[in-house]
């Protein structure tokens, strides 16, 4: 299976930074890549695939980029609304693997 | 709209079993391959079993093989997993997920539904 590797673990922001989230993955993977956004108890949502494509109805502060084995998560100015949890999965095979999650707190 | 419903999940006692169902609506379900994921409380995202469209290729996660069997209906539109031999480590959140196309990432999950396992 392929393994993946989110880092930070946590990250602790205000309103309006910039922040950026990074997954590596242990074999390349071409642009098969996607971000999740989730809430406690709640399923997770689709921000990003293919890398870099937003997901229908995502706020154009989130972008993604990268490729074969490193991405990049970033939103632009963070938002209220946007402290919650994000993950990346890999799909370049139908045996999908998840980084371990980025909890993005407010400072 | 696309909407997937997860049931079936409770509390049993370790060595118990249980069934999970989702069923599914707003798009042709034999069309699409199909997965479930389960979250530990507190923990990240885990793929336990995979089904195709049509069923001859399932995948299952070692944690889970032996134990665990995929299968569907594509005339009623359901997803099923048969879950026996139940661990205190199968707790968790359990998710049915359909890929946006085939192969594609996961664009549309159910709400979940809760497995706890205790004695």
């Amino acid at each position: 299976d392929i393994q993946m590797t989110q880092s930070p673990s946590t990250l602790s922001a205000s309103v309006r930074d910039r922040v950026s989230i990074t997954c590596r993955t242990s074999q390349n993977i071409s642009r098969w890549l996607a971000w999740y956004q989730q809430r406690p108890g709640k399923a997770p949502s689709l921000l990003i695939y293919e890398a870099s494509t937003l997901q229908s109805g995502v706020p154009s502060r989130f972008s993604g980029s990268g490729s074969g084995t490193e991405f990049t998560l970033t939103i632009s100015s963070l938002q209220p609304d946007d402290f919650a949890t994000y993950f990346c999965q890999q799909y370049n095979t139908y045996v999908w693997t998840f980084g371990q999650g980025t909890k993005v707190e407010i400072k | 709209e696309v909407q997937l419903v997860e049931s079936g999940g409770g509390l049993v006692q370790p060595g118990g079993s249980l069934r999970l169902s989702c069923e599914v609506s707003g798009f042709k379900f034999s069309n699409y391959e199909m997965h479930w994921v389960r979250q530990a409380p507190g923990k990240g995202l885990q793929l336990i079993s995979y089904i195709s469209k049509s069923g001859a290729t399932i995948y299952y996660a070692d944690s889970v093989k032996g134990r665990f069997t995929i299968s569907r209906d594509n005339a009623h539109n359901s997803l099923y997993l048969q879950m026996n031999s139940l661990r205190a480590e199968d707790t968790a959140l359990y998710f049915c997920a359909r890929p946006l196309w085939f192969g594609g990432a996961a664009g549309h999950w159910g709400q979940g539904t809760l497995v706890t396992v205790s004695s």
